[in-house]
């Protein structure tokens, strides 16, 4: 079982600040089996970024994706009120899907 | 438009039997995979299985395995998740999200379910 850790575990950032957003798996894990959802409050997740580093059909180039093996980061270049939320990542192999703990974004 | 909608919130108690729904729309169900979500309050993400439809073909954790049985009806094109003997432990939300490849691209809107004697 591939196990993620995220960090940190809180940012708090201003508008229009750049947020980088860590995720580890315990082992080498291939990109293609790595993603990110959003969660904003009292809302269901959405993905963000798939494969690592693709972005999912609607969401702004604000959002990126990057990272390798075992290390990969999710980067919220100019931060927009509306991106307040906790931030998941997510692995899907060996038969199994495992999230991390997740990452919650305040916004200053 | 492609979207997942989910039953409303329950209550109910321990021991209590429980069904909870998921309709696609706007897509072949058949052709995706549905996983199950939990999330306990204020906690994160964990996976409890997947089901394809086409065949009812399940992969489950092993953590919750016998805590939960996932069903389809494919000519209505929902998604079940059952229990057979809710615990406290239980109460949580869940959500259904539609499987492509190594990701889940669609969510229903969660299914609140609170088990209290």
């Amino acid at each position: 079982e591939v196990l993620l850790t995220q960090s940190p575990g809180t940012v708090s950032l201003s508008p229009g600040e750049r947020a980088t957003l860590s995720c580890r798996a315990s082992q080498r894990v291939s990109r293609s089996y790595l993603a990110w959802y959003q969660q904003k409050p009292g809302q269901a997740p959405r993905l963000l970024i798939y494969g690592a580093s693709s972005r999912a059909a609607g969401i702004p180039d604000r959002f990126s994706g990057s990272g390798s093996e075992t290390d990969f980061t999710l980067t919220i270049s100019r931060l927009e009120p509306e991106d307040v939320g906790v931030y998941h990542c997510q692995h899907y192999g060996f038969s199994r899907v495992t999230f991390g703990p997740g990452t919650k974004l305040e916004i200053k | 438009e492609v979207q997942l909608v989910q039953s409303g919130a329950e209550v109910k108690k321990p021991g209590e039997s429980l069904r909870i729904s998921c309709q696609a729309s706007g897509y072949s169900f058949s052709s995706y995979y549905i996983g199950w979500v939990r999330q306990m309050p204020g906690q994160g993400l964990e996976w409890l299985g997947i089901i394809f439809p086409d065949d009812s073909e399940t992969k489950s954790n092993p953590s919750f395995q016998g805590r939960v049985v996932f069903s389809v009806d494919k000519s209505l094109s929902i998604a079940y998740l059952h229990w057979n003997n809710l615990e406290a432990s239980d109460s949580a939300t869940y959500y259904c999200a539609r499987s492509v490849t190594t990701s889940f691209d669609i969510w229903g809107q969660g299914t609140t379910v609170i088990v209290s004697s």
